[in-house]
């Protein structure tokens, strides 16, 4: 398995442009994770789906940020309209609930840069 | 309020030593604890879990000791080599909501 795959790995983009960042999970993986990280505030959790249905948004800072995951191998996080105080490594993580010795598949990440 | 405290000073220590990095938390019940490795610009990756029933657990060069007493982790890295320089992560997951809450980590730098 190619493990978690996000892109793009790098965005830069204008304040108030909409920003979608995506994932791959692994594929068997149930549970699916949205962490943001910044060197303030280290790793917080946004969002995170169990079989493709949301379980908990409360991390979600916003309105402006949303999440969704149509299927077992693909979600989207997306930011509209995007700020400067957004700008952080977002890194989407999977896990198999089934496999209760093992830890979290993070992604490599995308640095998202809003200028 | 939740806190997980992880000693945000670096850690330094020459090669071949044991490397010992702490996790303190305060307001939490966890069902496991977890350590992660982050090396610059890539994801955190998974090291270790221990449940909250277990005192110590062990993986080739590493071992994590749990105590729900003291609420704190240890987490040691013995023989340690350069390769094992990175920021560690410590992670609780109280086990109903099962998701992980992340310390902000503790940065290793082995020398030789």
């Amino acid at each position: 398995d190619a493990g978690v795959i996000q892109s793009p790995r790098h965005e830069v983009t204008e304040m108030g442009q909409e920003v979608t960042l995506r994932c791959k999970p692994i594929s068997g993986h149930n549970s699916l994770f949205w962490y943001r990280q910044t060197m303030m505030r280290g790793l917080e959790l946004l969002i995170y789906f169990n079989n493709n249905v949301p379980i908990d948004d409360s991390g979600m800072p916003e309105d402006r940020f949303s999440a969704k995951m149509p299927n077992a191998s693909f979600s989207t996080l997306k930011i509209q309209p995007s700020e400067p105080r957004d700008s952080a490594v977002y890194f989407c993580a999977s896990r198999d609930r089934g496999q209760a010795n093992y830890g979290y598949t993070f992604g490599s990440g995308t640095r998202l840069t809003v200028v | 309020s939740q806190k997980i405290e992880q000693n945000s000073e670096a850690l330094n220590i020459q090669e071949g030593k044991t490397a010992t990095l702490t996790c303190n938390y305060t307001n939490y019940s966890p069902a496991y604890l977890q350590w992660y490795r982050q090396d610059p610009g890539r994801g955190p990756v998974f090291l270790l879990l221990i449940r909250e029933n277990e005192k110590e657990k062990r993986k080739e060069r590493l071992k994590v000791t749990f105590d729900t007493t003291l609420k704190q982790s240890l987490f040691h890295i013995t023989a340690s080599q350069p390769a094992d320089s990175a920021t560690y992560l410590c992670a609780l997951d109280t086990g109903t909501a099962s998701k992980l809450t992340f310390g902000t980590g503790t940065r290793l730098q082995v020398t030789l």
